[in-house]
């Protein structure tokens, strides 16, 4: 199995400012996918972006965006201009759906 | 609206006793997937099904059973050899066509064992 590493328990940020959630993974396979994903208070799970490992190109949803290195293993997400409703758990996800232990992110006013 | 249904939200029973979680989808999904969520530790897969009468186990199946006889319906069996079932359950499926799909989750349940 496809091990993922989340080794921030918590981070915070200012509002409107930008904030990375690190990741890093093991895998032996050549092509995969990477996920995060988003819990609110509501508990109700949210893709929030995906990567595919052969696509040079980092993958960008509006304000959200990877920084990927594949030779480094590593898959952060960066937020911009955060807001209020961004504040809840993010969990990184393997392509064999395993997923890092979260971060729990606080959106200061 | 196609998506994915758990129930109860929360569930109560005593020690000793197997309860069993449903979990129901209409997203016409061929995998489903059981994870529980322990405070600190993330979402660990329990067991998982990619194909009707088919599951293979996941990191932590002890205490766990799964049946998978119908493509909509993937429920979650907590026995009495579970040591510590109290936790948040929640169902997720995903399609298998197309490489790369993502997970759609259900709103979990909480069970409670006392």
């Amino acid at each position: 199995a496809q091990t993922v590493t989340q080794s921030q328990p918590e981070m915070s940020v200012q509002e409107a400012e930008t904030v990375t959630l690190s990741c890093t993974y093991d895998t032996s396979e050549s092509d995969y996918y990477l996920f995060w994903y988003k819990q609110p208070p509501s508990r109700q799970m949210i893709l929030v972006i995906r990567q595919e490992a052969y696509k040079q190109q980092n993958a960008t949803e509006n304000r959200f965006s990877v920084n990927f290195q594949k030779a480094a293993k590593s898959f952060s997400l960066k937020i911009s201009d955060s807001q209020l409703g961004d504040a809840a758990m993010y969990f990184c996800a393997s392509n064999d759906m395993r997923f890092g232990a979260g971060t729990r992110l606080t959106v200061k006013p | 609206d196609g998506g994915i249904t758990q129930s109860p939200k929360y569930l109560f029973r005593k020690e000793g006793q197997n309860v069993t979680l449903s979990c129901e989808q209409n997203l016409n999904h061929d995998a489903m997937y059981w994870y529980r969520q322990d405070p600190g530790q993330g979402l660990r897969l329990i067991y998982y099904s990619q194909i009707v009468n088919d599951f293979q186990k996941g990191d932590i199946a002890e205490g766990y059973s799964v049946s998978r006889e119908k493509k909509e319906s993937f429920p979650l069996t907590v026995t009495s050899a579970q040591k510590n079932p109290t936790a948040f359950y929640l169902c997720a499926s995903k399609t298998m066509t197309g490489y790369g799909s993502p997970l759609h989750f259900g709103n979990g349940t909480r069970l409670t064992v006392t």
